[in-house]
């Protein structure tokens, strides 16, 4: 079965600060991976995903994220952070030819200082 | 572009009465439809999703169904609501054989 690991619970950082959210999957094949920010009170929306090719994809407000199969990893990064990105952010794991599709982390909230 | 739309909003309802929540697609044919259920401070639980007219699968036993009447149309049921049943519902879809998935709004549900 496949699951998602979000280790930080909560991040803090400042204004300006580089970011870089953790995420660990599992998963017995090549895996279709999302992220998603919800803000509070609203759906989820897309940030970026990785379904096969280039192993760094770009995504929506400047983030990125880097697939690294050695590690089972989908870690999210932004080089520097913007008060509006304060929001919870869900790393999510997709079973290709499912429709069933996908599992969700358990979240990472981020807090960002003026 | 596609739309989901989520109603109502907000809810609060006592325990023991009826529930409905519904979610409409617009702007593609034939979605598959997800409901999940969010509680405080949780992340997101899978409840049932759709992957054509009439075919629901359930993936947590609880007094929650699910039908789908129509091509865009997948609506969230109970006959009597549970304390427990309180969070925040969410709808999304999909294209059929697609990745992402694309969320509603959600309803925030109180059972009182």
């Amino acid at each position: 079965a496949q699951s998602v690991t979000q280790p930080d619970i909560h991040i803090t950082v400042s204004e300006g600060a580089s970011l870089e959210l953790r995420c660990n999957y599992s998963y017995g094949a090549t895996p279709y991976l999302f992220w998603y920010v919800q803000s509070p009170g609203q759906g989820l929306q897309l940030l970026l995903k990785y379904f096969s090719g280039d192993t760094l994809v770009q995504g929506i407000k400047g983030f990125e994220a880097e697939f690294k199969r050695s590690q089972s990893s989908f870690n999210l990064r932004k080089p520097s952070v913007h008060w509006s990105d304060a929001a919870e952010y869900f790393c999510a794991v997709g079973a290709t030819g499912s429709a069933r599709q996908l599992t969700f982390g358990s979240g990472t909230q981020l807090t960002v200082l003026p | 572009s596609q739309t989901i739309h989520q109603w109502p909003a907000t809810l609060v309802q006592p325990v023991g009465s009826p529930l409905s929540l519904e979610c409409t697609v617009e702007g593609t044919s034939n979605p598959n439809l997800y409901w999940y259920r969010q509680a405080a401070g949780r992340g997101l639980q899978l409840l049932f999703y759709s992957v054509g007219i009439g075919q629901i699968s359930s993936e947590v036993p609880q007094n929650l169904s699910a039908s789908r009447p129509q091509d865009r149309q997948f609506i969230l049921s109970s006959k009597k609501l549970l304390l427990s049943d309180s969070g925040f519902y969410l709808c999304a879809w999909r294209t059929t054989g697609g990745g992402e998935q694309y969320f509603g709004p959600g309803t925030r549900l109180t059972v009182t």
